[in-house]
């Protein structure tokens, strides 16, 4: 049974700072794994697919990078913004899409 | 253009009663998805519709009833909802094939029983 596990739990770094979010998986058997951003209250927007044959994928200052055989994925997002405040979500992703998600990671962002 | 959306945003009723969630998407997505998002902020999937075809069926009550008209639409029946099901429910879409693509989830229907 895959497990996903999102540590840690809450961060809060200063404006400019580097974050890193930490995703682990107990089953390497997956089709892809993807981040997800989650504002108070709304839906989830997605951030970066990475396709399981994949390392790495990048977008602007977001860059997530994936290794099956370790079940671990890494996002990191630099030089912080007080708008990058959020909750993060790491999903990965089986057969017909399903995705299992993390309990998330909540980022606060001080000016 | 909203690629998928829910109605109702809100939707507050008492126990015993029945409901219904839409869900449409105009992405051109082939597969349709219910998540469910419990209090403690946990999603978990409920259901999946591929061209219409019911493909996943997570360990839901079966007071919960998908329903998928067309490729565009997946709809939640909830049949004498109980206080345990107050949530926030999202519908998603995506196209899958081989290595899976890029989901997209709406802004969710929360739904309180009381």
């Amino acid at each position: 049974k895959q497990e996903v596990t999102q540590i840690p739990a809450a961060l809060s770094v200063p404006e400019g700072e580097n974050l890193v979010l930490n995703c682990s998986f107990t089953d390497s058997a997956i089709y892809n794994l993807q981040w997800f951003r989650q504002d108070p209250g709304k839906g989830l927007t997605s951030l970066l697919l990475i396709q399981s044959s994949q390392r790495e994928q990048t977008s602007g200052r977001l860059n997530a990078s994936l290794d099956k055989s370790s079940g671990r994925s890494t996002l990191y997002i630099a030089a912080s913004q007080p708008g990058d405040s959020a909750t993060y979500l790491c999903a990965v992703g089986g057969s017909w899409g399903k995705l299992q998600f993390g309990a998330g990671t909540q980022v606060v962002v001080t000016p | 253009d909203t690629a998928v959306s829910q109605t109702p945003k809100y939707l507050v009723t008492q126990m015993g009663n029945d409901k219904s969630i839409k869900c449409e998407q105009n992405l051109g997505h082939d597969t349709m998805y219910w998540y469910k998002q419990d209090s403690k902020k946990f999603l978990k999937i409920m259901f999946s519709y591929n061209n219409k075809e019911l493909i996943i069926n997570e360990t839901v009550p079966n007071r919960f009833s998908p329903k998928s008209p067309d490729k565009a639409h997946l709809n939640l029946h909830i049949n004498s909802l109980e206080l345990g099901d107050s949530a926030v429910y999202f519908c998603a879409s995506s196209q899958v094939g081989q290595g899976g693509y890029e989901q997209y989830f709406g802004p969710g229907t929360r739904l309180t029983v009381t």
